[in-house]
């Protein structure tokens, strides 16, 4: 069974600033990895898939790297509205499915 | 407009049978390019994947889970169902019900979710 590592479990940043965050997995599953932003209260919604690709709708501050093992999700100059929890999910192993424990991000 | 609403019962005794129902609007949960699938989040917690169906009724089910969890549907409601068996506290979690694409470019991702329900095991 995959699984994905996030980190940092909590990022403090203020607004304006770049936030990275960081998903693992246990061996490789290709770029079949997606990012989910989770507001509280809110159902997830997704944001990037394929790693790199950004869902429709989704504002181009938000970009994805990475392959294999190690992948990026990169907030450029962050917006009051993006302060929130983002989880990441693998579908390299289709149809079982996978997610990170997910990276809290917080206005410091 | 796709949409997806959870309902059933909000308590539920230990030892006892959860079952929640998702309601589809907007498309048919016939349609190919799409599964439809369960994901629960314990209180505090991330995102844990359940199981799935296909357009023709195919499930599948999260390794951990598999032993306690049956997914269904019904196509002339244009609903899917949970049931997870022999409940315990930690099974107390919001369930959310969710649509997966199943499109070559993009399988795989969740791409739209009902708003979730919460669900308590207790006595």
């Amino acid at each position: 069974e995959i699984v994905l590592t996030q980190s940092p479990a909590t990022l403090s940043l203020s607004p304006g600033e770049r936030a990275t965050l960081s998903c693992r997995a246990s061996q490789s599953i290709g770029n079949y990895l997606a990012w989910y932003q989770q507001k509280p209260g809110q159902a997830p919604r997704l944001l990037i898939y394929d790693a790199s690709i950004r869902a429709t709708g989704i504002p181009a501050r938000f970009s994805g790297s990475g392959s294999g093992t190690d992948f990026t999700l990169t907030i450029s100059n962050l917006e009051p509205e993006d302060f929130a929890i983002y989880f990441c999910q693998q579908r390299s192993f289709w149809p079982l499915l996978t997610f990170g424990g997910g990276t809290k991000v917080e206005i410091k | 407009q796709v949409e997806l609403q959870e309902s059933g019962p909000g308590l539920v005794k230990p030892s006892e049978t959860l079952s929640l129902t998702c309601t589809v609007s907007g498309v048919s949960i016939t349609i190919s390019s799409y599964y439809w699938g369960w994901i629960r989040q314990a209180p505090g917690q991330g995102l844990e994947w359940i199981g799935s169906i296909s357009y023709s009724g195919s499930t599948y089910y999260s390794p951990s889970l598999k032993s306690r969890v049956t997914i269904s549907k019904d196509t002339s409601k244009n609903q899917f169902s949970l049931k997870v068996s022999s409940v315990t506290a930690s099974d107390t979690a919001v369930y959310y019900c969710a649509r997966i694409r199943d499109r070559y470019e993009d399988r795989g991702y969740f791409d739209i979710w009902g708003q979730g329900a919460q669900v308590t095991v207790s006595s």
